[in-house]
């Protein structure tokens, strides 16, 4: 079993609509949690971070972190078809500093239909 | 600009051939990373380096070998090419504790 695991999706929506992403994980040490975004034959980016449980809003974008369910979302409000790309949840924990190790979860294809 | 570059963007081999891909950082960043991505799997770590002439391995090590002799550089060579390693590779610095950037990938195919 992963550690980390995500919907491959895709995941089709229409314009305007509020997408929910989620990953589930399994490792109680993980800390940091973040969301990276990646266009089509591009690099991953870095969307949003948060450390520990709670909520980090950044725009349009939410991102909530549940330690108690291991279970964290990335809500994108009023959908954008500039935000279709694949959303790659990642995360890291006290034991990881040494090396700086992410652990990603396998992406999900988010595709915004205009 | 500032960033992370990496060459070749394509590349296409046979089995059994040597090749380095190369990554370059502006920042001066400690740490570097190469990563695989292949469906399915999302992004797995190959090596890290924490600082030039210190590297480690990662999750799926086999196969490849890194140096880095200068903070800026930081090669990765497939000593022996496997149809296994058809893959995107990219290259990533670190920033604070957790903000990886990425370079753009190198689409690799070993035929």
């Amino acid at each position: 079993q992963k550690e980390v695991e995500q919907d491959p999706g895709p995941l089709s929506v229409p314009e305007g609509a509020i997408v929910s992403l989620n990953c589930t994980y399994s490792n109680s040490a993980f800390q940091y949690f973040m969301w990276y975004r990646q266009y089509s034959r591009k690099g991953p980016e870095l969307l949003m971070y948060t450390y520990s449980s709670g909520n980090k809003e950044d725009g349009r974008f939410t991102a909530q972190v549940d330690k108690s369910s291991k279970y964290i979302s990335l809500f994108i409000r009023d959908s954008q078809p500039s935000d279709s790309a694949t959303y790659l949840c990642a995360m890291s924990g006290a034991g990881d500093t040494g090396r700086r190790a992410l652990t990603f979860g396998s992406g999900t294809r988010l595709q915004v239909q205009p | 600009d500032a960033g992370i570059t990496q060459s070749p963007r394509y590349k296409i081999t046979e089995t059994g051939r040597q090749v380095t891909l190369m990554c370059h950082q502006t920042w001066s960043h400690s740490y570097m990373f190469w990563y695989r991505q292949d469906l399915g799997h999302g992004l797995r770590l190959i090596y890290y380096s924490a600082a030039a002439d210190i590297t480690d391995k990662g999750e799926v090590p086999d196969g490849y070998v890194v140096s880095r002799s200068k903070t800026e550089n930081f090669p990765l060579t497939l000593e022996s090419a496997t149809r296994s390693q058809t893959s995107v590779y990219f290259c990533a610095s670190h920033r604070g504790y957790n903000e990886q950037f990425f370079g753009p990938g190198t689409r690799l195919t070993v035929l």
